[in-house]
């Protein structure tokens, strides 16, 4: 099975900080069909997941563009430049590429 | 709008059955494949199974192949989640989800214990 392994754990931001989550494959999410089913989730507190980033670099409507995915093969980062309090939660990277399909641990981010 | 409503969670005793469904509408369920998600207390999210938009293609996680069944009824808009032989550890707020996990239920309970 495919194992996510997210950098960091958690993460502390004050407001207007850029950061990034590393999210590492170990093995390659590029499918036979040339798509690399990787996608990163944030999950409010008390809320259900939502998308943030689907096919590794394509923003979800809705989503605020200060959000970007970047990455190939078994490397992935999610870059939020500038974090603002709502994004405050868990962020999650899965891979829909090979089954069955796998979640990263999850990192947390929190205000500084 | 999409909406994904789960429902059957509850309290089951170990050993036992309990069927979920998740109930779509505001979009054309029969064009979509579907997944099982769940989230013990406290912990991360754990894919549990997926279904193709016409149930050709079945996958679950090894935590749970050969105890439970994912199945679906485009004519109705329902999805569904088989579980037997249920254990403590099955215990976790179960979410349906769209195929590229875009529309996410608020989730239903299920409580395995004694």
């Amino acid at each position: 099975d495919v194992v996510l392994t997210q950098t960091p754990p958690t993460l502390s931001a004050t407001i207007g900080q850029s950061v990034s989550i590393s999210c590492r494959s170990s093995q390659s999410l590029l499918h036979s069909n040339g798509n690399t089913y990787l996608h990163w989730l944030l999950q409010r507190p008390g809320q259900s997941p939502q998308l943030l980033i689907y096919l590794v670099s394509r923003l979800e409507s809705g989503v605020p563009n200060r959000f970007s995915g970047s990455g190939s093969g078994t490397d992935f980062t999610l870059k939020i430049s500038g974090v603002e309090a709502e994004d405050l939660g868990v962020y999650y990277c899965v891979q829909g590429t090979h089954a069955p399909y796998t979640f990263g641990a999850g990192t947390k981010l929190e205000l500084k | 709008e999409v909406q994904l409503v789960e429902s059957g969670g509850g309290l089951v005793q170990p050993g036992r059955s309990l069927k979920l469904s998740c109930l779509a509408s505001g979009f054309t369920f029969s064009n979509y494949g579907m997944n099982w998600i769940r989230q013990a207390p406290g912990k991360g999210l754990e894919w549990v199974a997926s279904i193709s938009s016409s149930s050709s293609y079945i996958y679950y996680a090894d935590t749970v192949k050969g105890r439970f069944t994912i199945s679906r009824d485009n004519a109705k808009n329902t999805l569904y989640l088989q579980m037997t032989s249920l254990r403590s550890e099955d215990t976790a707020l179960y979410y349906c989800a769209r195929k590229y996990f875009d529309y996410w239920g608020q989730g239903v309970m299920v409580t395995v214990s004694s």
